[in-house]
């Protein structure tokens, strides 16, 4: 069965960066999208951007252009994305989910998300 | 971006109908299609797809979950309520980019 396997909480300082990884099995990982998201607590939902795992080619929400980077590695059928400058506004759940590589197709399976606290 | 408006919470009595509605700040259909789908989420998990293209049943989700609506106007509907469904819904476009979400609508027992 499809699953998406994200790493452990992370705690880290202002300025600094951090990289999420999200690891994928039980479909064939460059044939699908990966899209990532933020969730505040108690908040609603945010998506981040993209990337085709085929390719690499990504998309991006303007308003996180600059604080995120996603990467993908085929061998492990992992995805990654980079935090860079974080400040306590990125202090969030952040998620992975895939989207089957069709036209406005939904984000079908998530991973379980990943506390990321930045704190002095 | 696309607005998804949806109401902050509803309360309902278990195997009562809950009905909740979504409003997208532009039309979200496409070539017959409508772009939207629903996600439940309880606390500390992650968001699960119920609903896409407006009325099409996610696999392995229990046919009291429905979608229907179309253009700017969509509800998702649970009937009859069960205790195992109390947890935040959320409508989310995929019509167009940045994909968006509405605010969530908190379902709670009366």
């Amino acid at each position: 069965q499809v699953k998406l396997q994200q790493s452990g909480a992370e705690l880290v300082k202002p300025g600094a960066s951090v990289k999420l990884s999200c690891k994928t099995s039980g479909y064939t990982f460059s044939t699908s999208y990966m899209s990532w998201f933020k969730q505040i607590p108690g908040q609603s939902i945010e998506w981040i951007g993209m990337i085709y795992a085929g390719d690499g080619g990504t998309g991006y929400n303007q308003k996180f252009k600059g604080k995120a980077t996603l990467t993908v590695d085929t061998s492990s059928s992992t995805a990654y994305m980079d935090l860079s400058s974080l400040t306590t506004e990125d202090s969030a759940v952040y998620f992975c989910a895939r989207c089957p590589p069709s036209l406005g197709a939904p984000f079908d399976y998530w991973g379980q998300g990943v506390m990321v606290t930045v704190s002095s | 971006d696309i607005v998804l408006t949806q109401s902050p919470a509803l309360a309902v009595s278990l195997e009562q109908r809950a009905t909740i509605s979504c409003k997208t700040s532009q039309n979200v259909d496409n070539y017959g299609i409508s772009y939207m789908h629903w996600y439940q989420q309880k606390p500390g998990q992650q968001p699960k797809l119920l609903i896409y293209e407006g009325s099409n049943l996610a696999s392995g989700i229990p046919a009291r979950f429905s979608g229907s609506g179309s253009g700017t106007d969509f509800t998702l509907t649970i009937d009859p309520v069960e205790a195992d469904d109390i947890a935040t819904y959320y409508c989310q476009q995929s019509k167009d980019y940045p994909r968006t979400f509405g605010g969530g609508t908190k379902l709670e027992l009366k």
